[in-house]
């Protein structure tokens, strides 16, 4: 079993919805990060969490410690959003990787 | 991703042929990892340091090996290739081990075919 589950695997919006990228986790960690992955291309850091909410631009990321759980949020999607989101803890200065949610914004 | 290149880009080898993936970092990092990413699943953490002159094995080593001679490059080598290395591989360099302040940055990605 994967330590960091996310849902959904894939999701298809069309431009201009809110979009929610969920994020569970089974284990103690002192941060989680969302990572974005165009096709092809490299993994950018968007967010690093320790608790509460952060936010820039459209995207916003809140994280629940008690839950195990954070979300990525998109509003105003746009189809230069399409991308893999990658959700990852660090616990122990480990990094585990949920498998990612492939995201594809139709104009 | 600003601070963390990756060479090369691009490789095909044929099995059982050798190479070296270098990554090198500017951001005076002591930690380093490289992954690779197979389809449907996450990253998969290979071999890791914590610094200059050390490293670690992590979920997947086999067939791999590693060495951290100098604090900004992390050089991952692969002695005898098999199909099933056949990936795509990261490396990452970590600003602390773990903490509130941990941020990661990733190189471009080494897209690896092993034929």
């Amino acid at each position: 079993k994967n330590e960091v589950e996310q849902s959904p695997q894939n999701l298809t919006a069309q431009e201009g919805e809110f979009i929610t990228i969920n994020c569970s986790y089974s284990v103690g960690i002192s941060a989680l990060h969302w990572l974005q992955q165009h096709p092809g291309g490299g993994i950018v850091s968007l967010f690093m969490l320790s608790s509460g909410k952060k936010k820039h631009g459209r995207l916003i990321a809140t994280i629940n410690i008690q839950e195990k759980h954070s979300s990525l949020h998109i509003t105003a999607s746009h189809p230069r959003d399409s991308a893999v989101y990658i959700c990852a803890v660090n616990r122990e200065g480990q990094f585990y990787f949920g498998t990612g949610t492939s995201l594809t914004v139709i104009p | 991703n600003a601070g963390v290149t990756q060479t090369p880009k691009f490789r095909v080898l044929k099995t059982g042929q050798s190479m070296t993936l270098l990554c090198a970092q500017d951001m005076n990092h002591e930690y380093m990892y490289w992954y690779r990413q197979d389809p449907g699943m996450g990253l998969r953490l290979i071999h890791y340091s914590v610094g200059e002159g050390t490293t670690a094995k992590g979920e997947v080593p086999d067939g791999y090996n590693v060495s951290r001679l100098k604090k900004q490059n992390f050089l991952l080598g692969l002695e005898s290739a098999a199909p099933s290395q056949t990936s795509v591989y990261f490396c990452a360099s970590v600003t602390n081990r773990e903490g509130a302040d941990t941020e990661a940055f990733f190189g471009q990605g080494t897209r690896l075919t092993v034929v």
